[in-house]
């Protein structure tokens, strides 16, 4: 048990339609990431978020967006759904500050886009 | 700008016998190097991490790896291969500690009877 759970577990989404995948993070965590697993491969980082603000992106589009709120859930939005963006999608909280930075990771979301 | 190579993405060895699992690295900067583990239709789970110090890291469930430097790599070793460690396992490294995480491909180990 991490203290980090996401939801929805499984959705079905339409080429083209958008997506929202939310993240509730470890109690006191103010660092969220966000990761697409693709089947086969490892976890890619899509970006992350410290105290409400983007500060780091890999390589992904702009139409992957976030959001962090205060509490330290957070949004993973993912607009005009292609179907290369079929994957699991993984949050992983953590502590800034904390000496080793443990990462937490939740058991993902599975996005299937037809 | 950095890299992980896990040599082997398939690895099959009997119950009891010595598991071996390779990662190498390539880091401008000293990494943070971690291991996951991933069973099936599940998220990932930290084995162990190495940031500073003891080279020799310690993780869970029996796992160890060291950090070797001058060869750049960072692999995972545990004695005896127990059938619950069938799983995929993903080396990753940080160049900052921070929650950025740059993942291998994995080794999806297999653990024969």
């Amino acid at each position: 048990e991490t203290g980090v759970t996401q939801s929805p577990t499984h959705l079905i989404k339409t080429r083209g339609q958008q997506v929202t995948l939310r993240c509730s993070s470890q109690s006191g965590h103010n660092t969220v990431s966000w990761y697409q697993q693709a089947l086969g491969q490892g976890p890619q980082f899509i970006f992350q978020y410290y105290r409400e603000e983007e500060n780091g992106r890999g390589n992904f589009p702009p139409r992957f967006s976030g959001l962090q709120f205060p509490n330290y859930s957070s949004e993973l939005n993912v607009n005009a759904l292609e179907l290369d963006d079929s994957a699991l999608y993984l949050c992983a909280s953590s502590l800034v500050g904390d000496s080793g930075n443990t990462i937490y990771f939740g058991e993902g979301s599975w996005l299937t886009v037809v | 700008a950095q890299s992980v190579t896990q040599l082997g993405s398939h690895v099959s060895v009997s119950e009891g016998a010595l598991v071996l699992l390779r990662c190498n690295y390539s880091s401008s900067v000293p990494p943070y190097l971690f291991w996951y583990v991933q069973y099936p239709n599940q998220g990932l789970q930290l084995l162990l991490k190495y940031t500073t110090g003891a080279t020799l890291v310690k993780g869970i469930n029996g796992f160890e790896a060291e950090f070797k430097k001058s060869e750049t790599s960072f692999h995972l070793t545990k004695p005896s291969a127990h059938m619950s460690d069938a799983a995929e396992y993903f080396c990753a490294v940080s160049l900052t500690g921070a929650n950025n995480l740059f993942f291998g491909t994995g080794t999806r180990l297999t653990v024969i009877p």
